[in-house]
């Protein structure tokens, strides 16, 4: 059973940058079959898509988080990573890294996730 | 990049059937057949019950199913069980190369 765990700090600062890491149990991310992705759930709020990722390195981006929003991805080390930059109170979310189908028009089938991580801004 | 739009709550006893509706557009669950739902228990992570409309993953019970007409993607739940008390989430892949979410429904087992 493939297993995510994301990793970072629970607090950040407002106007700094919040950076987690997801790091995936096997090596899926280097042979290419999947994209990644990261999606936030604001308190009291619905989930919200951030952003995709190819082994590759090709990006996909939330229009409205696209100006402060990097996605990057190590795979020798099966992590992929999310900064957020010039955060606010807004930011504040419990935080899942999840795995996609194969495809870009699948990017958004989210069949394994993580269990979460809230970060506070 | 608006959301998807599904209703606030829906409610059914025990062994009912309910759908829920997720309203899109053109770009986005008309124009493929990308849609995604997903059932999210509070403390817990989403769980893919639907993909590519009406398709069930492994392990997923045959009580829910999924369709689509046009610009609206509908995920039915027979025979409601208490366990089914959660929040429902549909997605899709958009003419953006984007992803959207609906606003979620909370699904109240009376």
């Amino acid at each position: 059973q493939l297993q995510l765990q994301e990793s970072g700090p629970g607090l950040v600062k407002p106007s700094e940058t919040l950076s987690l890491t997801c790091t995936v149990s096997d090596d899926s991310i280097s042979t290419g079959a999947y994209y990644w992705g990261w999606i936030r759930q604001p308190p009291g709020k619905g989930l919200e898509w951030i952003g995709n990722i190819y082994y590759t390195g090709s990006t996909y981006y939330n229009p409205s988080l696209k100006s402060r929003l990097t996605i990057s991805v190590d795979t020798s080390k099966n992590q992929f990573f999310l900064r957020l930059s010039s955060v606010t109170a807004a930011d504040t979310a419990i935080y899942y890294c999840a795995r996609g189908g194969g495809y870009f028009t699948t990017m958004h089938t989210l069949e394994y996730w993580a269990q979460g991580t809230l970060v506070t801004v | 990049q608006s959301a998807l739009t599904q209703p606030a709550s829906v409610s059914g006893s025990p062994g009912q059937s309910i759908t829920i509706s997720c309203t899109g557009t053109s770009g986005d669950v008309g124009g493929y057949n990308y849609v995604s739902w997903y059932q999210h228990h509070p403390g817990k992570a989403p769980k893919l019950i639907i993909y590519d409309v009406s398709n069930r993953p492994s392990g997923v019970s045959t009580r829910f199913s999924g369709s689509k007409s046009g610009t609206v993607a509908s995920l039915t739940i027979s025979g409601l069980q208490a366990e089914d008390e959660a929040d429902y989430y549909c997605n899709s892949y958009t003419s953006d190369f984007t992803v959207v979410f609906g606003g979620g429904t909370k699904l109240t087992v009376l």
